[in-house]
């Protein structure tokens, strides 16, 4: 069955630093999201992408976060300065389409940051 | 501001009893409503809900949605110890949003 694959499982670093997860939608789906979910609470949308741009982002995407398509199968997602806040599970979704009421999101594994 | 409640946050029961889980939500265009099932790692989908589709079963689990009340009940029968996940439920909505909101989840443990 097709995945969403994301790398790395598991990121620590450093507060101030700059972290880039990636991920592998599913190759046929032209939809994408990110979503991070802080330990014990609820998943929250970042941000969702289309056509090469972004076609939607929460309060929480600031200038800090910025997604990337570099290529025709990876989506990245890159955390400039992080804070010890950003701390998360993140995942990548895809969806095969946007049409309302069908929006099926499937999600990867999930990235798991851990800012010292 | 979309919100959607779950409740319980938490249920133990044992193996073979049927549960019921909830989600209440209030959004401003709804559009659909989706379970998923988060065990260790990605949350898998489970169904989805809508103005054309409010029930669907699938083997032990369904789930109704009730458009008056703004809920959706998620029920499993002869529950089996992988079942014990967090049960998420989302909603689709906001007017075109693309993001997905979530509630807390309900953590559900089977002891055998």
């Amino acid at each position: 069955e097709p995945e969403v694959t994301q790398t790395p499982s598991h990121q620590v670093t450093q507060m101030g630093q700059e972290v880039i997860l990636r991920c592998v939608p599913i190759s046929n789906h032209l939809y994408f999201y990110w979503y991070r979910q802080i330990l014990g609470q609820k998943v929250e949308f970042l941000v969702s992408f289309y056509n090469n741009e972004i076609s939607e982002k929460s309060e929480i995407f600031d200038d800090q976060f910025s997604v990337e398509r570099p290529d025709g199968s990876n989506f990245t997602l890159k955390i400039r300065s992080t804070k010890l806040e950003d701390s998360a599970m993140y995942f990548c979704a895809s969806s095969e389409t946007l049409r309302s009421g069908a929006n099926v999101l499937t999600f990867g594994a999930g990235s798991r940051l851990t800012v010292l | 501001e979309d919100k959607v409640v779950q409740s319980p946050l938490s249920l133990v029961v044992h193996e073979g009893d049927t549960v019921t889980l909830n989600c209440s939500y209030e959004v401003t265009n709804f559009r659909s409503l989706l379970w998923y099932k988060q065990e260790k790692k990605a949350p898998t989908f489970l169904f989805m809900l809508t103005s054309s589709g409010i029930e669907k079963k699938s083997g032990r689990l369904s789930s109704i949605l009730d458009k008056k009340e703004l809920s959706s009940i998620l029920n499993i029968t002869a529950t089996q110890t992988g079942d014990s996940a967090i049960y998420l439920c989302a909603v689709e909505g906001g007017g075109g949003a693309d993001g997905l909101t979530f509630g807390k989840g309900t953590h559900l443990i089977i002891q055998p």
